[in-house]
């Protein structure tokens, strides 16, 4: 079975732009969460989305947003990129929601805003 | 509130065991999750506890104490390639979210 797949890998975007970045779950997998990963605040939870809902949500403003499809692929999106939004964006899938779920994490988006 | 804690760094000889701790204080705990994370990679899954005791997989075994709010990853026959981070993680019931401790970087030497 194929893993969780990201893209693009990298990317460099200018302050005030926005950035769309793709998920594609592992097969049958359902729930996908979206994770920011810093070297101050190590990681931190974005949002999860399940059968096309989102289901939860942290504490990032309302640039940070996203969306699964009937397919249970997911985009991520940033609009007016800042400085301190430079970080590894991961992205995890599990078969179910709920919390008892193993959640398997692709390989990443490292996106740098100059 | 949510508070997970664990070592920031530790340093182990190649052969040995290491134990990392880690502790939290999660309303509404269901679980805690073990992963581990090379340099430039993503987090791989290791283990998951929800009910006290030790889960054991080959050279990894994770032990949880609900009442504690205590869990600790046991490494065991270190190799060069355990060199890595290990986050500790905990969700609460209901919900799909992983919270994570800052990690624990570890260096396995000759």
């Amino acid at each position: 079975k194929a893993g969780v797949t990201q893209t693009p890998r990298y990317l460099i975007k200018t302050r005030g732009q926005q950035v769309t970045l793709s998920c594609s779950p592992i097969s049958g997998h359902r729930s996908v969460s979206w994770y920011q990963q810093t070297p101050g605040q190590g990681l931190q939870f974005l949002f999860e989305y399940f059968s096309e809902t989102q289901r939860n949500k942290g504490n990032f403003p309302g640039r940070f947003s996203g969306r699964q499809f009937s397919n249970s692929r997911s985009e991520m999106n940033v609009s007016t990129l800042e400085l301190g939004d430079s970080a590894l964006y991961l992205c995890a899938s599990s078969l179910r929601t709920g919390g008892e779920n193993e959640q398997y994490f692709g390989p990443g988006t490292r996106l740098t805003v100059t | 509130g949510q508070n997970i804690d664990q070592p920031t760094e530790m340093t182990a000889t190649e052969g040995a065991i290491v134990q990392i701790n880690c502790t939290y204080q999660t309303s509404g705990f269901n679980g805690l999750f073990w992963y581990q994370q090379h340099a430039g990679e993503a987090p791989t899954f290791l283990s998951y506890n929800v009910l006290d005791g030790l889960e054991e997989k080959g050279r990894f075994s994770s032990f949880l104490s609900r009442s504690k709010g205590y869990s600790y990853l046991l490494l065991k026959e270190l190799q060069m390639k355990d060199s890595a981070s290990y986050l500790c993680a905990v969700t609460r019931r209901g919900y799909n979210k992983l919270i994570f401790g800052a990690g624990t970087r570890l260096a396995v030497h000759p």
